[in-house]
């Protein structure tokens, strides 16, 4: 289908790690983003993999991409309270040079 | 650097009034996109400016929305006449060049349409 898939909640404990998952639509896409919504403010770029790569990491976050399952993962380690935002994948479509949105994860975070 | 500028803020209308969105892209940044996002959703393009030139419009509801983006640097996004289900934030975001160049996005304008 059309549509990025994202399960829209995950709670977990401050100094945990927390795993957002995505699937996507396009297995020829060349790039797959990761992008953070803070209440009431725009959206901001965390990190994006290129397709011809299986793992990034950035300080505490990890980017995991299977390619053959069309399967995008984002582990950001040792949790903090100001990471409660809701994080959107998104996937860029060569085919008509567009980016694809999920609906976006909220991210809860518990003391 | 400074990053996307978008005003205002917010706005409450009410339906069948019309309104107007401004967007400053980063310096320099040649693509222009507008995204709108409705509550609980991922944005949605609306259009897309390469300078000043539509690259895509295929999801703006042309007959009442419009936008232009005159010199190829601030682009306005107008709405007329408003309907209830336009009540949403809108996103402008540029990116440097190439369709494929990262979007980076500006704080959005929030729209609450009674």
């Amino acid at each position: 289908g059309e549509d990025v898939e994202q399960s829209l909640f995950l709670s977990v404990r401050e100094g945990d790690s927390s795993v957002i998952n995505c699937t996507y639509t396009d297995s020829s896409s060349t790039y797959l983003y990761w992008y953070k919504q803070e209440p009431g403010a725009g959206l901001q770029l965390l990190t994006y993999i290129f397709s011809n790569m299986d793992m990034k990491q950035d300080q505490r976050l990890t980017v995991l991409l299977n390619k053959k399952d069309k399967h995008l993962s984002l582990r950001i380690a040792d949790t903090q309270t100001g990471d409660s935002a809701i994080y959107f994948c998104a996937e860029y479509k060569d085919s008509n040079y567009q980016l694809i949105w999920g609906a976006g994860t909220k991210l809860i975070i518990k003391p | 650097e400074a990053g996307v500028a978008q005003s205002p803020r917010y706005k409450i209308i009410e339906k069948r009034q019309s309104v107007a969105f401004w967007c400053n892209p980063i310096s320099g940044h040649a693509t222009l996109y507008w995204y709108q996002q409705i509550l609980g959703q991922g944005p949605k393009l609306l259009i897309q400016f390469q300078n000043n030139g539509v690259v895509d419009d295929s999801q703006l509801p042309k007959d009442r929305f419009s936008a232009e983006r005159l010199k190829g640097v601030d682009s306005t996004l107008k709405i007329q006449p408003a309907k209830l289900e336009d009540s949403a934030v809108y996103l402008c975001a540029s990116s440097l060049g190439g369709i494929q160049e990262t979007q980076y996005f500006g704080p959005g304008t929030r729209l609450l349409v009674l």
